[in-house]
């Protein structure tokens, strides 16, 4: 089956903007989670979704925000873009559920590569 | 805390084993995984140990765990140069939230 597909792949932004990055889960996974990744902080936890509703949120400020829609794909948003923004951004799926630990494993996109000129 | 840390480097023989170590401060965590990460790529998921378990065999791939010491290790056996990559251990908070190494970029000579 398909895998985790992260669009864009690539793309280039002036500080100020906004961006909008999309990503479609594996078939059948509802939990949906964003990673940021850069060479200083490496990879850090933005934020997870499940049905729609937030469940857990790393430490980033305001401007990085996301969502999820009925069918599991899910959207993060950065308004104000910030040069030190630039990164690979992750999205992972998983079929864990409600239970905390359910023992399903995260799968990973190949990212969308965002550079904040 | 949530820091998990791993050496940056380790270079090997094509041929020999490699083994990546890994150490993490909340033996609270229940999986503890191994993720690879090959350039301009996303994570791949390597092997997973549940944190009751001490030692998981895959194929070339070893994971020792030493839960007193929160220590984690990977090994893998009879390294090709396809093995070269950055390889990431990471703990498993709950809620998906999971928190990586700063990983180690395993550089394999033929």
């Amino acid at each position: 089956k398909a895998g985790v597909t992260q669009t864009p792949r690539y793309l280039i932004k002036t500080r100020g903007q906004q961006v909008t990055l999309s990503c479609s889960p594996i078939s059948g996974h509802r939990s949906v989670s964003w990673y940021q990744q850069t060479p200083g902080q490496g990879l850090q936890f933005l934020f997870e979704y499940f049905s729609e509703t937030q469940r857990n949120k790393g430490n980033f400020p305001g401007r990085f925000s996301g969502r999820q829609f009925s069918n599991s794909r899910s959207e993060m948003n950065v308004s104000t873009l910030e040069l030190g923004d630039s990164a690979l951004y992750l999205c992972a799926s998983s079929l864990r559920s409600a239970t905390e630990f359910s023992g399903n494993t995260i799968y990973f996109g190949e990212g969308s590569w965002l550079t904040v000129v | 805390g949530e820091d998990v840390e791993q050496s940056l480097f380790l270079s090997v023989r094509e041929g020999d084993s490699s083994v990546i170590n890994c150490t993490y401060t909340d033996s609270s965590s229940t999986y503890l995984y191994w993720y690879k990460q090959e350039p301009g790529a996303g994570l791949q998921l390597l092997t997973y140990i549940f944190s009751n378990m001490d030692m998981k065999q895959d194929q070339r791939l070893t994971v020792l765990l030493n839960k007193k010491d929160k220590h984690l290790s990977l090994r893998i056996a009879d390294t090709q140069t396809g093995d070269s990559a950055i390889y990431f251990c990471a703990e498993d908070w709950g809620y998906q939230k999971v928190t990586f190494g700063t990983g180690t970029k395993l550089q394999v000579i033929p």
